[in-house]
């Protein structure tokens, strides 16, 4: 079985750009979840998708959004980038979502905003 | 949004067990406490999870204290493959799905000496 795949792997933007990451959940899998992950803050929740649908938010500007497909693959997206948006981005997945899950991880994609 | 706090970094020797802590003292009764792990340059992996008894699996066990306040993550041997920052979480398990705001935190960095 695949894992969770997170594209592109790394990417490079300038200030005021926007941007799309990507993430394949496991076949099977409907809730998707992203985090963000700096030094500073460690790893923070974004929010999460179940069945194309924004389950749970983290505390993170509108600049950020994402959506979830009926294949339930989803995106995320940050607009008017900022330096502090530099980040490594994670996403997970797992069956519903719920507790008693696991977690799977993708290997993230690392952003550099200039 | 269920907390939980860790130290910041522990050392081990090689071949030795090793106890990491983790306290969530407002822990609610449908919360899942769950382990990942986190190597270099690469997402979390998930570890073990529990709810209220003790659990075992290949790579690790969970001691769960009798008042759910704290739990305790124990790698019979350490090896320096387990060099890692290990986070502890909660998850609620029984809320339909609905996981809140997942609070990560910084997690122990565990050092592994041979």
């Amino acid at each position: 079985k695949a894992g969770v795949t997170q594209t592109p792997r790394y990417l490079i933007k300038t200030r005021g750009q926007q941007v799309t990451l990507s993430c394949s959940p496991i076949s099977g899998h409907r809730s998707v979840s992203w985090y963000q992950q700096t030094p500073g803050q460690g790893l923070q929740f974004l929010f999460e998708y179940f069945s194309e649908t924004q389950r749970n938010k983290g505390n993170f500007p509108g600049r950020f959004s994402g959506r979830q497909f009926s294949n339930s693959r989803s995106e995320m997206n940050v607009s008017t980038l900022e330096l502090g948006d530099s980040a490594l981005y994670l996403c997970a997945s797992s069956w519903a979502g719920t507790g008693l899950e696991k977690l799977f991880f993708g290997s993230g994609t690392q952003l550099s905003v200039l | 949004d269920a907390k939980t706090t860790q130290p910041n970094s522990m050392e081990s020797n090689e071949e030795e067990p090793v106890h990491l802590p983790c306290n969530h003292s407002t822990i609610s009764g449908t919360d899942y406490i769950h382990w990942y792990r986190q190597l270099p340059s690469q997402g979390p992996e998930y570890v073990i999870h529990g709810l209220t008894s003790n659990v075992n699996n290949r790579m690790a066990s969970l001691a769960i204290a009798e008042d759910r306040k704290s739990s305790t993550l124990i790698l019979h041997r350490a090896t320096l493959r387990d060099a890692a920052v290990y986070y502890c979480i909660l998850r609620d398990g029984f809320s339909g799905g609905s996981q809140g705001n997942l609070i990560f935190g910084k997690g122990t960095k565990l050092s592994v000496k041979p």
